[in-house]
């Protein structure tokens, strides 16, 4: 169990650049989550899927954002134009069914 | 899912236990209780989760009253590196499917030297 991986750590960027994320989960998991969190809050679902299909998305998940899996194993988190109310740490996590969740260590985006 | 009501921080002297309570006075009764912890720069890690009965494990203890309105997560022995933000959720049985959790803002637990 090597964990779940986040890259990268931090990411800084302009008002209006797309960014993308990555997360890899524990290999065994087939389920993938996204959550934002801002400042003294808790993490907020985004969106998240089994296998590589998507199958809730939170109304958090604008159309400026866009989650893939592709082949079921990573998954990476888009932004595009990116604005400064983005700017937040971005939580991956993954499980296997009805279990419990492993998180990432998250990227941390500051928006300029 | 159901509500959950935490104080916003508490305070715990070292070696002592610390005592983390949480109200959910609507929990519905297919609804588990579940504590996660967030140490600073750090996803969330979970800690223990339980329906009716208390249950231990090597991490802490929970403590669900008998009309479920409320829990408590009790960590025995509280050294520094118990200082984090602990998260009581509640949500359905696994029997629903999609197990995404809902945060609320938790309670900030400060370890004292």
């Amino acid at each position: 169990d090597t964990g779940v991986s986040q890259d990268p750590r931090h990411k800084i960027t302009k008002r209006g650049q797309n960014v993308t994320f990555r997360c890899d989960p524990i290999s065994e998991h087939n389920r993938l989550y996204w959550y934002r969190q801002t400042l003294g809050q808790g993490p907020e679902f985004l969106t998240y899927f089994q296998n590589e299909a998507q199958l809730e998305k939170s109304r958090l998940l604008s159309d400026r954002f866009s989650a893939e899996r592709p082949k079921g194993s990573f998954s990476t988190l888009e932004i595009q134009r990116t604005e400064q109310g983005d700017s937040a740490m971005y939580l991956c996590a993954s499980s296997l069914p009805d279990e419990k969740l492993f998180f990432g260590s998250g990227t941390q985006l500051s928006v300029l | 899912d159901a509500k959950t009501t935490q104080p916003p921080s508490m305070d715990c002297a070292e070696g002592r236990a610390a005592n983390l309570p949480c109200n959910h006075s609507t929990i519905s009764g297919n609804e588990y209780v579940y504590w996660y912890r967030q140490i600073h720069s750090q996803g969330p890690q979970y800690i223990i989760h339980g329906l009716k009965n208390n249950e231990t494990n090597e991490m802490a203890s929970l403590i669900i009253t008998e009309d479920r309105k409320s829990s408590t997560l009790i960590l025995p022995h509280a050294t520094l590196r118990d200082t984090a933000v602990y998260y009581c959720i509640v949500r359905l049985s696994y029997q629903t499917g999609a197990n995404n959790l809902f945060f609320g803002t938790g309670t900030r637990l400060t370890v004292i030297p």
